[in-house]
């Protein structure tokens, strides 16, 4: 059964610290990406990786970075939390192909910043 | 900017019915249209898809509508039960290796009984 772990399922973190979602996929796929999921806004791409050390910004990628040193792992960082960032932060990844291959997602972290 | 408009925001459907959800998009590139469900507490999993070359594709209850010239798609759900109640998200990419994927805002929707 293919699967994407999220670390933590909550989180609550003070303004101003730095903060690491953790992501883990088992599936082999090149393609992984970080979305915030936010009521009416729907799910908002941060960043996306198609290799190892690879990235590349998505939509919305101002106040955070990545880091992929390894094809199953995804972190996303948040280099000094604000409370903007409360949000429900979803990992996805994908196998690499012709663009209609299925997105698999994480359970997602919600993370509360006070 | 949004380039995959979704409405409605929410819907609620008396068990039995069809629940419709509408979605607009505008990058003409997009040639791949899937539909994610999403139950709480879970992440968005994928349920139906259909590409540009046809006009309609059913799996089940779930029908997806596309109308191409009007750059229009929509998910019809016949026959709504209580566990469809979940939030559904449209969605649309373009070809390439990397699958980026823009999602609509999603749908809240209610199946009472």
């Amino acid at each position: 059964d293919v699967k994407v772990t999220q670390s933590s399922r909550y989180l609550v973190k003070r303004t101003g610290e730095k903060v690491f979602l953790e992501c883990v996929q088992d599936m082999d796929h090149e393609n992984m990406f970080w979305y915030r999921q936010d009521p009416g806004l729907g799910l908002r791409l941060i960043y996306f990786s198609y290799d190892v050390k690879m990235k590349e910004k998505g939509d919305i990628p101002e106040g955070y970075s990545v880091s992929r040193e390894k094809k199953e792992r995804f972190s996303l960082i948040l280099e000094s939390a604000s409370t903007n960032q409360t949000s429900m932060y979803l990992c996805a990844s994908s196998l690499r192909g012709a663009g209609d291959t299925e997105a698999f997602f994480g359970q997602g972290t919600r993370l509360t910043v006070v | 900017q949004q380039q995959v408009k979704q409405s409605p925001q929410s819907l609620i459907v008396q068990k039995g019915g069809i629940s419709i959800i509408n979605c607009a998009y505008e990058n003409t590139a997009f040639d791949y249209f899937p539909w994610y469900q999403q139950f709480p507490g879970k992440g968005p999993a994928l349920l139906i898809a259909i590409r540009p070359d046809v006009s309609e594709k059913k799996e089940g209850r779930f029908t997806i509508s596309f109308n191409k010239s009007a750059k229009q798609f929509s998910l019809h759900i016949m026959d709504s039960q209580p566990g469809d109640s979940a939030t559904y998200f449209c969605a649309a990419s373009s070809p390439g290796g990397y699958q980026k994927v823009t999602f609509g805002t999603g749908t809240k929707l209610q199946v009472i009984p």
